[in-house]
């Protein structure tokens, strides 16, 4: 059984470029969650999605961010007109349903230059 | 309101001696709470996790972690120090009452370096 998967590991952007995060949650689950981490800081919280809904988005930025996640494919976290600030790295984790640990993924380390 | 508070960003123990790894908590609703480890590059994954039942949890790789609810506090420990457990940990709390990931609040790490 696959992991979560994440692509791309790594992804070079230049301010003001859109970004595009994906995850492939593990076989059989259906929450996914996005977290991004900054350097010398925890996981922060960004957003939570079931299939096609988003449940808790309370941690997303109010504007350049958004998440989703369709019915079939994987779950997109979208970056628009990135900036320095947005250099971290994000994770996402799944899990069967909410009750469950989460299964991270290994991260897409996002460097704006 | 939950949160956490991890003593020390960086921990350095000599092979072969204890790890501790600090952790207290904070939250309104009794807590359920996790160890995660990651290894450089990589995700979290899953040391042990609290909910409720023993207060002395044990986990994978040989670590353990006590609830004390006097002290607000949930740390972790090992008996011998292997190089293999140089790592990045995180300490969370949820309050969710299945003790899930909903609503997780992750610590701010606590790095730990292995000499020989």
């Amino acid at each position: 059984n696959a992991g979560v998967m994440q692509n791309p590991r790594h992804l070079v952007r230049r301010r003001g470029q859109e970004a595009r995060l994906r995850c492939s949650p593990m076989k059989g689950h259906s929450h996914v969650y996005w977290y991004r981490q900054l350097p010398e800081e925890g996981l922060k919280f960004m957003v939570y999605l079931q299939k096609e809904n988003i449940i808790d988005e309370s941690g997303m930025p109010k504007e350049r961010f958004s998440a989703e996640f369709p019915k079939e494919g994987p779950s997109i976290l979208r970056i628009q007109q990135v900036v320095r600030g947005d250099s971290a790295a994000y994770f996402c984790a799944s899990s069967p349903d909410r009750n469950s640990p989460l299964h991270f993924g290994n991260g897409t380390r996002l460097t704006v230059t | 309101a939950q949160s956490v508070t991890q003593l020390g960003s960086h921990v350095s123990v000599s092979e072969g001696a204890l790890v501790l790894l600090r952790c207290n908590y904070s939250s309104s609703v009794p807590p359920y709470l996790f160890w995660y480890v990651q290894y450089p590059n990589q995700g979290l994954q899953l040391l042990l996790k609290y909910t409720s039942a023993a207060t002395l949890v044990k986990g994978i790789n040989g670590f353990e972690a006590e609830f004390k609810k006097s002290e607000t506090s949930f740390h972790l420990t090992k008996p011998s120090a292997h190089m293999s457990d140089a790592a990045e940990y995180f300490c969370a709390v949820t309050p969710n009452s299945g003790g899930g990931a909903d609503g997780l609040t992750f610590g701010k790490g606590t790095h730990l370096i292995i000499q020989p």
